[in-house]
């Protein structure tokens, strides 16, 4: 099955800062990447999500890139502020079920 | 627009007894549900898979007997934990999938999570 690994598992970073969090997979058969942002006791909140025909998705302040061939994908999150406080997870679609990273919890200093 | 519900938000109850959690989707036919289990500051698990009209697929090491799951109707499935025990305490989470529609066959909508305290 699929595996995915994620890195940082904390990251604090400056307000006005840029944060990056890193994924990898194992299984080259999956084809959708999307990334969470989970508040405590929330849902996770779907924030961007790149397919595997694209390499590079942009909305706002984050972005997503994913590089197939050593299969790995990462978020930027660019002009941080203190609401970006949560954890982030990333996950990868293989065979219809989703396979989520072990989140990266960010901490915005003021 | 896609919008899923779970009910109870949250459920204290004894050991040994048995908890239900409704999953809905509130404007789309879901054709597909999935039941998470996420510990505190852990990440999410899947737990099973489940179409309509058929039985869960459920992820190794979940136990079927258990974890008793149900997907009726295209806007509702339902987990039900059996002679529950502290350890089965967790934040349940269900997401549907609209296969039929036209949101697109990968993303998942998420239900607010119900968490679930055995004494």
């Amino acid at each position: 099955g699929e595996n995915v690994e994620q890195h940082p598992s904390t990251l604090s970073v400056q307000e006005g800062d840029s944060a990056v969090i890193k994924c990898t997979y194992s299984d080259s058969a999956s084809n959708y990447f999307p990334w969470y942002k989970q508040e405590l006791g929330k849902r996770p909140q779907l924030i961007i999500d790149i397919r595997s025909n694209v390499g590079e998705k942009k909305d706002q302040r984050i972005a997503v890139t994913l590089n197939k061939t050593a299969k790995h994908f990462s978020l930027h999150i660019t002009e941080t502020q203190p609401e970006d406080s949560a954890v982030y997870f990333c996950a990868a679609t293989g065979g219809g079920k989703l396979t989520f990273g072990t989140g990266t919890r960010l901490t915005i200093i003021p | 627009g896609a919008v899923v519900s779970q009910h109870p938000s949250r459920v204290i109850c004894k050991s040994g007894t048995s908890v239900k959690i409704e999953c809905r989707s509130l404007d789309f036919q879901a054709t597909t549900m999935f039941w998470y289990r996420q510990f505190p500051k852990k990440s999410l698990m899947l737990m099973a898979t489940s179409n309509e009209g058929s039985k869960a697929t459920y992820e190794q090491g979940v136990e079927k007997d258990k974890f008793l799951i149900n997907h009726a109707s295209l806007t509702l499935s339902t987990l039900t934990v059996t002679s529950a025990h502290p350890e089965d305490s967790s934040f349940y989470i269900c997401s549907a999938r609209d296969l039929l529609g036209n949101r697109g066959p990968y993303e998942q909508y998420f239900g607010p999570g119900t968490r679930l305290t055995v004494t």
